[in-house]
């Protein structure tokens, strides 16, 4: 099946610095991949939809200077977390979206996540 | 707005259980409906889905039927296993956007 690679998986970082996070679809391209944000035991909140070769679109709430996004090829998104703070500590998770076969409903695969830890 | 409202739990069953767990939604259009799962330590994984009413999606032993008249698209398993201990998420996502809107997960454990 359609794998998504997140790296790293875990990263810890002193508070002012700058973390990136990197999304791959490993045997598919995505023209789209989403990421989202998971706070301790509660839903996946969408940040940001990623469109290879054009400008992020953000959720209302999202702050785009903090929270870059690139996605370059049809296979890499990356998010770059700003100048992070404690509270940017969550899990940060990706998907992909693969447009499979024609007729049948596209389906997103997700990365396993990303722990950012900022001291 | 679309949303997913879904029972928090968290859940406890014993091994060979009965498993639902309750999801309803509300969108402006026709969405596609998901189930996915969180294994401790892991990414989510589609466990189902259903693109249109009366649709049954299945998978593992899971079932959820999308009940377009009550706006509903519960999870079910006859008999569950300690493997089936995991987060579980009900998700809409309407065609023109292909965004995924997610419920707020449901813990559930199955004991030996």
């Amino acid at each position: 099946g359609a794998v998504v690679s997140q790296h790293p998986s875990r990263v810890i970082c002193k508070s002012g610095t700058s973390v990136k996070i990197e999304c791959r679809s490993l045997d598919f391209q995505a023209t789209t991949m989403f990421w989202y944000r998971q706070f301790p035991k509660k839903s996946l909140m969408l940040m940001a939809t990623s469109n290879e070769g054009s400008k992020a679109t953000y959720e209302q709430g999202v702050e785009k200077d903090k929270f870059l996004i690139n996605h370059a090829s049809l296979t890499l998104s990356t998010l770059t977390v700003t100048s992070a703070h404690p509270e940017d500590s969550s899990f940060y998770i990706c998907s992909a979206r693969d447009l499979g076969l024609a007729g049948v409903v596209d389906t997103q695969y997700f990365g396993p996540g990303t722990r950012l830890t900022v001291l | 707005g679309d949303s997913v409202t879904q029972m928090e739990g968290p859940v406890t069953l014993s091994e060979e259980a009965f498993l639902t767990i309750n999801c309803t939604y509300t969108a402006t259009g026709y969405p596609s409906l998901f189930w996915y799962v969180q294994y401790p330590g892991e990414g989510l994984q589609l466990l189902l889905k259903a693109t249109k009413a009366d649709d049954k999606g299945s998978n593992k032993g899971f079932e959820a039927t999308y009940r377009k008249e009550t706006t509903s698209f519960h999870l079910e398993k006859g008999s569950v296993q300690v493997s089936d201990s995991a987060v579980y998420f009900c998700a809409l996502s309407l065609s023109n956007d292909y965004k995924l809107s997610f419920g707020a997960g449901t813990t559930v454990t199955v004991r030996a």
